[in-house]
């Protein structure tokens, strides 16, 4: 069956680094998505990305996160100047269509130092 | 943001038996409702699925009831398995937009052999 990659699996970082988030989504798939899970949290929707564009983004999708998609299979997360809040796993997902359940990554844990 | 809640962080059920994991939500606008699986250091895997305009969704062991009136829908696994021993997330969508998904905080089901 067909999977989401994500690396790396996890991310060690100095606070104020940028950090990359990479997720090679189901080849076949339209939409993308970004979420996050603190320690001990629910899973968070960061943002949605279609046709090569956000589509929607949740107010922690400040202007310190970008995604983009820069070529036909990746699918990236970047964070500029990360935080020690920014600390979690991150999970990519990704849907065939509008009425399609989401299939996730395995997510990369990102530890910010 | 309470918008789903799972009011029960953890339920033991013995092999054979049928687990049962309750969810309710406050969003009236969302009409999908979806079950998720994970294991440890797994991105959430796609269970199964129920649109607002059913109040039961069957796939093989597991069976989703909806309650539209109580804003409640609950998750059944006839029989428990070992390998069902999981967390389990519910999580919901609003028609329209880009599918942006609002969880749970999960339920750990531990099933007994």
């Amino acid at each position: 069956e067909p999977e989401v990659t994500q690396t790396p699996s996890h991310q060690v970082t100095q606070m104020g680094q940028e950090v990359i988030l990479r997720c090679v989504p189901i080849s076949n798939h339209l939409y993308f998505y970004w979420y996050r899970q603190i320690l001990g949290q629910k899973v968070e929707f960061l943002v949605s990305f279609y046709n090569n564009e956000i589509s929607e983004k949740s107010e922690i999708f400040d202007d310190q996160f970008s995604v983009e998609r820069p070529d036909g299979s990746n699918f990236t997360l970047k964070i500029r100047s990360t935080k020690l809040e920014d600390s979690a796993m991150y999970f990519c997902a990704s849907a065939g269509g509008n009425n399609q359940p989401q299939h996730f990554g395995d997510g990369t844990r990102l530890s910010i130092l | 943001d309470q918008q789903v809640k799972q009011n029960s962080p953890s339920l033991s059920v013995q092999e054979g038996r049928i687990s049962i994991l309750n969810c309710d939500y406050t969003n009236s606008m969302f009409d999908y409702f979806l079950w998720y699986k994970k294991y440890p250091a797994e991105g959430p895997t796609f269970l199964i699925s129920i649109s607002s305009i059913k109040d039961k969704n069957e796939d093989g062991r597991f069976t989703v009831f909806l309650n539209k009136s109580a804003k409640h829908l609950s998750l059944h696994i006839v029989p428990s398995q070992p390998g069902d021993s999981a967390v389990y997330f519910c999580a919901a969508r609003t028609s329209g937009g880009y599918q942006k998904v609002t969880f749970g905080i999960g339920t750990k089901l531990q099933v007994i052999p």
